[in-house]
């Protein structure tokens, strides 16, 4: 166990709809990274929060967005699903940001379904 | 950019036997390179990891890899496979100037009794 939480662990879901999914971090960690894993695109970054603040962004579609609230948690807001949206979708965080070479520790994922 | 090449998309290999999963890195610096795993319906969960101290690093699992600069290598072994490392491997590079995280394409690693 990581200590990196994500709910909901699965999702299903229509086309054109909006989905909203959420990750804690570890207990002290102010980073948190969102990444895709499907099939045809492999494992993807898709977005970097340090301290409620958007540090880096990735492969992310302008019909996604992200953000990091007070208490460090963070959600990933998909609107506009496609059938190409579904995907593992991961959070991952770490202790800070650009202060040594920190480890990721990864959630256990959001799977989303959109048919 | 960075990136990580793994050689293999899948390896079987017999119970007890070693095993032996190839990266190739791709990075204008000194790299961060990791191994993470990641179980059927799991999350992904860190190996190992290389940050320019040892270049021989040992992880979890009885997994090691020995970072080669000169090959460009990142190659994860273990000296005897056990049923339970079953799973799909990802050699990892960390992009200088941010924190993400580069993924390779992943190996699958297929272990018989």
């Amino acid at each position: 166990d990581s200590g990196v939480t994500q709910t909901p662990k699965h999702l299903i879901t229509a086309t054109g709809q909006r989905v909203t999914l959420r990750c804690s971090p570890r207990s002290g960690d102010l980073s948190v990274y969102w990444y895709q894993q499907s099939l045809d695109q492999g494992l993807q970054f898709l977005i970097h929060y340090y301290n409620g603040e958007e540090r880096a962004k990735g492969n992310i579609l302008e019909r996604f967005s992200a953000q990091q609230f007070p208490d460090l948690h963070s959600e990933l807001n998909l609107s506009s699903l496609e059938l190409g949206d579904s995907a593992l979708y991961f959070c991952a965080s770490s202790p800070r940001v650009l202060a040594g070479r920190e480890t990721q520790y990864f959630g256990p994922g959001t799977r989303l379904l959109v048919l | 950019a960075q990136s990580v090449t793994q050689l293999d998309s899948h390896v079987s290999v017999s119970e007890g036997t070693p095993v032996l999963l190839r990266c190739n890195y791709s990075s204008s610096y000194s790299p961060s390179l990791f191994w993470y795993v990641q179980h059927p319906n799991k999350g992904l969960q860190l190996l190992l990891k290389y940050t320019s101290a040892a270049t021989l690093v040992k992880g979890i699992n009885g997994f090691e890899a020995e970072f080669k600069k000169s090959e460009t290598s990142f190659h994860l072994t273990k000296p005897s496979a056990h049923m339970s490392d079953a799973a799909e491997y990802f050699c990892v590079v960390r992009n200088t100037g941010f924190q993400k995280l580069v993924f390779g394409t992943g190996t699958r690693l297929l272990v018989s009794p």
